[in-house]
């Protein structure tokens, strides 16, 4: 139990597009969902934290029109990356958890963007 | 806030051999403790964790950890280093009952020898 998906698993896009990475939760209701970026060699850093129905709320120093995070159903959320450039470039990893446990989040396998 | 030292950048073990990866935290109380591996291009797996109780937690693949207040630290241990061990680990915390928000340590990269 307990698993999250990611889609897609790579992305390559020109820059100035728009990416959407989805982040399911398959076989429970997350209440809320977290967003973090991970630079190679480096340890994850969270972007935003997004609960069901309401806005999500980024950390300090993360551009929320730049990354749009909606939060839709207790099993899906989406991250898209907007005019990306080059330096949007990362690995995105979604995270999980449901209300009744004890904080635990579950993790998704993560999306590796490359902007050109 | 909190915050989460991991000291050891890079490991090198022998197979066989045991392991212990450091962990120190900040936090004005006890804090959710967590360990997570993670392999190349994968995503994370929760090792083991710590929320209360016994300091002694026992973890998935033969891994341990223990709590020492006093330290604050939450050091992860391993008996006999598989090759399958080499990966990136990393110690995180999060607040009790509040906003459940992990911050993460900058990472141990384990590397396992013949």
């Amino acid at each position: 139990g307990a698993v999250v998906s990611q889609h897609p698993s790579w992305v390559i896009c020109k820059s100035g597009t728009s990416v959407k990475i989805e982040c399911r939760s398959l076989d429970f209701q997350a209440t809320t969902m977290f967003w973090y970026r991970q630079f190679p060699k480096q340890s994850l850093m969270l972007m935003a934290t997004s609960n069901e129905g309401s806005k999500a709320t980024y950390e300090q120093g993360v551009e929320k029109d730049k990354f749009l995070i909606n939060h839709a159903s207790l099993t899906l959320s989406t991250l898209t990356v907007t005019s990306a450039h080059p330096e949007d470039s990362s690995f995105y990893i979604c995270s999980a958890r449901d209300g009744g446990s004890y904080g635990e989040q579950f993790f998704g396998p993560g999306t590796r963007l490359t902007v050109l | 806030a909190q915050s989460v030292t991991q000291p050891d950048i890079h490991i090198t073990v022998s197979e066989g051999a045991s392991l212990e990866l450091r962990c120190n935290y900040s936090y004005g109380a006890t804090p959710y403790l967590f360990w997570y591996v993670q392999s190349p291009g994968q995503g994370l797996q929760l090792l083991l964790k710590y929320f209360s109780g016994d300091t002694l937690v026992q973890g998935i693949k033969g891994f341990e950890a223990e709590f020492k207040r006093s330290q604050s630290s939450f050091n992860l241990r391993k008996p006999s280093v598989h090759w399958s061990d080499a990966a990136e680990y990393f110690c995180a915390v999060a607040p009790p009952r509040v906003d459940y928000k992990l911050s993460f340590g900058a990472g141990t990269t384990v590397t396992v020898r013949a």
